[in-house]
């Protein structure tokens, strides 16, 4: 099993800062099956990146993502008062074929 | 737009079995394949499985071999989850959602399963 480390597991941060989330990967993974969704209490999760960087369908282009083999980042520049939730990266390979990280959660300072 | 409808909450007991539906509206049910996905609480997101709802074809995770069902019904453009055999540890949030190359790009609102004696 391919097993992500999001960190940090928690960020506190302000309305118009950036932010910087890590997912690793317990051995190396496809760029093109990384992917990042943002998930709010209630709500479907959202899909934010796939393929390591490129952004879905009606995504702020404040959301990027970046990486290759073990390491892979969400930045999220200037951020809205929308965008505090949390995020999961999740990626294809292996077995089970996918797995998800354990989540950051971006909170308001 | 791409919408998918889950069924209500469920609370069941240890041993029970319950099934779950998804229903897709706004895209060719047929050209897709459906995943369930579900979240315990304090726990990260872990695959089920899925079906490929042209053929019906499924594939499972082997932790869940032999106590998870997936089904479709074309006609209603619907897709279940079935689980028996219910322990605590299911209790969970299960979520539908459509696969798209390597990803999901679009999820069901969740349903949550609560086992409880």
């Amino acid at each position: 099993e391919i097993v992500l480390t999001q960190s940090p597991g928690t960020l506190s941060l302000s309305p118009g800062e950036g932010a910087t989330l890590s997912c690793r990967a317990s051995q190396s993974v496809s760029s093109t099956s990384l992917a990042w969704y943002q998930h709010k209490p209630g709500q479907a999760p959202r899909l934010l990146i796939y393929g390591a960087s490129s952004r879905a369908t009606g995504i702020p282009d404040r959301f990027s993502g970046s990486g290759s083999g073990t390491d892979f980042t969400l930045t999220i520049s200037r951020l809205e008062p929308e965008d505090f939730a949390v995020y999961y990266c999740q990626q294809y390979g292996g077995s089970p074929p996918y797995t998800f990280g354990q989540g950051t959660k971006l909170e308001i300072k | 737009q791409v919408q998918f409808v889950q069924s209500g909450a469920e609370v069941k007991k240890p041993g029970a079995s319950v099934k779950l539906s998804c229903e897709a509206s706004g895209y060719t049910f047929t050209n897709f394949a459906m995943h369930w996905v579900r979240q315990a609480p304090g726990q990260r997101l872990e695959w089920m499985g899925w079906i490929n709802a042209g053929n019906g074809n499924t594939r499972y995770s082997q932790k869940l071999q032999g106590r998870v069902t997936l089904s479709r019904d074309t006609s209603a453009n619907t897709v279940y989850m079935e689980l028996s055999s219910l322990r605590s540890e299911d209790t969970a949030v299960y979520y539908c959602a459509r696969q798209s190359w390597y990803h999901f790009d679009h999820w069901g609102q969740g349903t949550l399963v609560t086992v409880s004696s």
